[in-house]
């Protein structure tokens, strides 16, 4: 059971350039999370599907954009990469038709901004 | 504006002692408080959620309290082996927040052979 998905696991971008962060789930979780987590600041959302065919802003949610193309994939954009998006990305599912469930993790994507 | 803060940053205990790492929050109106734990390189792995109407959640050697009125969770770990070093957080989801959570900064935990 692979859980979540997270394509690519490192990426080295230059300033300005695009690129898509790519997340799926194969546990018909109805709601997905993107996170970014920066040294001694914990994980910070930057947005979130509730639902398919649902998208909101999160904490962070300038230079990034967001599609949910279907019930298992989640993906994050960022149109043009800045250092200070340098981080840690990762991605999360969880049922919000359950309640009280955690949500699950997928390993993270490594970004560095140049 | 939810704050969620863990201190100490950092810990360091020898093997067999037991681990307590806290957990505050500022907004008492919390959906669950979940404990997660990051090993390095890696994402983030579930512990234990304590829902709002919970007062302890129990899994083999850990135990987490929640008390609401104080916002302050506690994370017992009993009798620490090495493979307990790793990255603890705490999360809180509010209510009507759609799952989302708000983390602690995290305490990184060193068991010592």
């Amino acid at each position: 059971n692979a859980g979540v998905t997270q394509t690519p696991k490192f990426q080295v971008l230059k300033t300005g350039q695009s690129m898509t962060l790519q997340c799926a789930q194969d546990m018909n979780h109805n709601s997905m999370y993107w996170y970014r987590q920066d040294p001694g600041m914990g994980l910070r959302l930057i947005y979130y599907s509730a639902s398919e065919g649902t998208t909101d802003k999160g904490e962070v949610p300038n230079g990034y954009n967001v599609s949910r193309l279907n019930k298992r994939e989640f993906s994050l954009r960022l149109e043009s990469a800045a250092p200070s998006q340098t981080s840690v990305y990762f991605c999360a599912s969880s049922d919000m038709g359950v309640s009280n469930q955690p949500q699950h993790f997928g390993d993270g994507t490594r970004l560095s901004i140049l | 504006k939810q704050e969620v803060t863990q201190i100490p940053a950092a810990l360091s205990v020898p093997e067999g002692e037991n681990l307590v790492l806290n957990c505050s929050f500022t907004d008492s109106a919390i959906y669950n408080l979940q404990w997660f734990r990051q090993d390095p390189g890696k994402g983030l792995t579930s512990l234990l959620l304590i829902q709002s109407s919970q007062r302890e959640q129990t899994s083999g050697r850990l135990n987490a309290s929640l008390d609401k009125s104080s916002g302050r969770s506690t994370l017992y770990i009993a009798a620490s082996q090495p493979g307990d070093s790793a990255t603890y957080l705490c999360a809180v989801q509010l209510t009507d927040s759609w799952g989302k959570l708000q983390f602690g900064a995290g305490t990184q935990v060193v068991v010592t052979p």
